[in-house]
Order: C-alpha cells, then structure tokens, then sequence
C-alpha cells in the first residue's frame, strides 16, 4: 500500500517565483495537512483540509495557499517566493480531522529559494 | 496559545547508554502528545503517542514516555539506545484541532 506521495522530492526557485508542490494521501484518506520545516526547526503547520474544504490554517501569511481535490489529493502554493521560504514541505494524510486520528508523513519537498 | 519545548537540542550518547530527552508543553486544557522520530533521509514516524489513561506508554523500538500532567511534560526514554536510534526526535501537542505543533527537536548521536 502506497504511503503519502509528495512531488517533486527537490525544488528550486527564485526569489518572487511561484512554486505549486503536491501530496497525495494514504488511499482511503480524507484529510490532507501541510507543514513548513525549516531546517534546525520543528515542522510549523500551515493548512489542514478535509473534504476539499479547509478546516484549519496556520499563521502563514496570504501568499500561501492550499486546495484540496475530489480525490483528496492536495496542492499547495506559494506565490512571490522569498528566501525564507527556503524549507522541507511535508504533507501529512488522516483519515480525519480531530485530535486523535493518526497522521501519516510524507518524505517532503525541499524548496530551495535563490 | 500551545508551544511545546524540547530541552535538549544535541544529545551524544554511546551504544547501551541509557536515553531520556525532555518534552514540555503549555497548555491548560486536555492534551494529547506524541513522539515522532525522523532518521536520516526518511519520513516522519510516530514513535508513540498518548491521549488518556496510563501515564507511561510503550512505543515502538523499546521508547517509552511517561506524561506527568502536573509538570506538563512528556519524556521520551529508552533503557539502552542503539546506533541505529540516530535520529531527530520531535515531540509533539494536539490540544483541540487536527492541527499538531511540535517542539524543535532534538537530534541524537548515538556512538558505536
């Protein structure tokens, strides 16, 4: 059984780029969330959906984004890239939402900014 | 708001030593708290996690963490490490959303 997919594995970008990085979830997953990793640091949230709707966000601000597919696979964008934005991307699937159900990592996406 | 603070950034320790990293959060209401081990070039993994009842919870490879509520903490231990426990080690809080906030980490050496 395929575990969480994310593409591509490595990025890179210039400054005030766009990047869009995909994930797709454990089958018969519903919830996608995505998680900003820069290094030396804890994952930090950034969305969660479920059901194609977004049921949380982080403090990120605007240029990030998210949406979420029929399939539950699950897109996130960021726009006018910064070098701060430098950081492994990691997608986590559930099956749902709430503080109990388990989250399966994907490996990440490592997004250079240059 | 949740924050979750792992003392020990760098841990070196030497096969068959005995492991305990630190974990504490801040958060008054009902947690539920998780370990997750990164080794290198691999994914994110749940370690153990614990959400109600017996304080001390077994995960896998031999970790263990006991949750003392009173003191906010969460410690990761493990009687006698190997040199395949390197790794990052991210102890983690989930207080009432799906949303988990982590600690920044610990990494540990572990010495043949």
């Amino acid at each position: 059984d395929a575990g969480v997919t994310q593409s591509p594995t490595h990025l890179i970008k210039t400054r005030g780029q766009q990047v869009t990085l995909r994930c797709s979830p454990i089958s018969g997953h519903k919830s996608v969330s995505w998680y900003q990793q820069v290094l030396g640091q804890g994952p930090q949230f950034i969305f969660q959906y479920y059901e194609k709707e977004e049921r949380g966000r982080g403090n990120f601000p605007d240029r990030f984004s998210a949406r979420q597919f029929p399939n539950y696979s699950s897109e996130l964008n960021v726009n006018a890239l910064l070098l701060g934005d430098s950081a492994l991307y990691l997608c986590a699937s559930s099956f749902g939402v709430g503080p109990r159900y388990g989250y399966t990592f994907g490996s990440g996406t490592r997004l250079t900014v240059v | 708001a949740q924050s979750v603070s792992q003392h020990n950034h760098h841990v070196i320790l030497s096969e068959a030593a005995s492991l305990e990293l630190g974990c504490n959060y801040s958060y008054g209401g009902t947690v539920n708290l998780f370990w997750y081990v990164q080794y290198p070039g691999q994914h994110l993994q749940l370690l153990l996690k614990y959400f109600s009842g017996d304080p001390l919870v077994k995960g896998i490879k031999g970790f263990e963490a006991e949750f003392i509520k009173s003191k906010f903490s969460f410690n990761l231990r493990k009687p006698s490490v190997q040199w395949s426990d390197t790794a990052e080690y991210f102890c983690a809080v989930n207080a009432d959303t799906g949303k988990l906030i982590f600690g920044q980490g610990t990494t540990l050496q572990v010495k043949p």
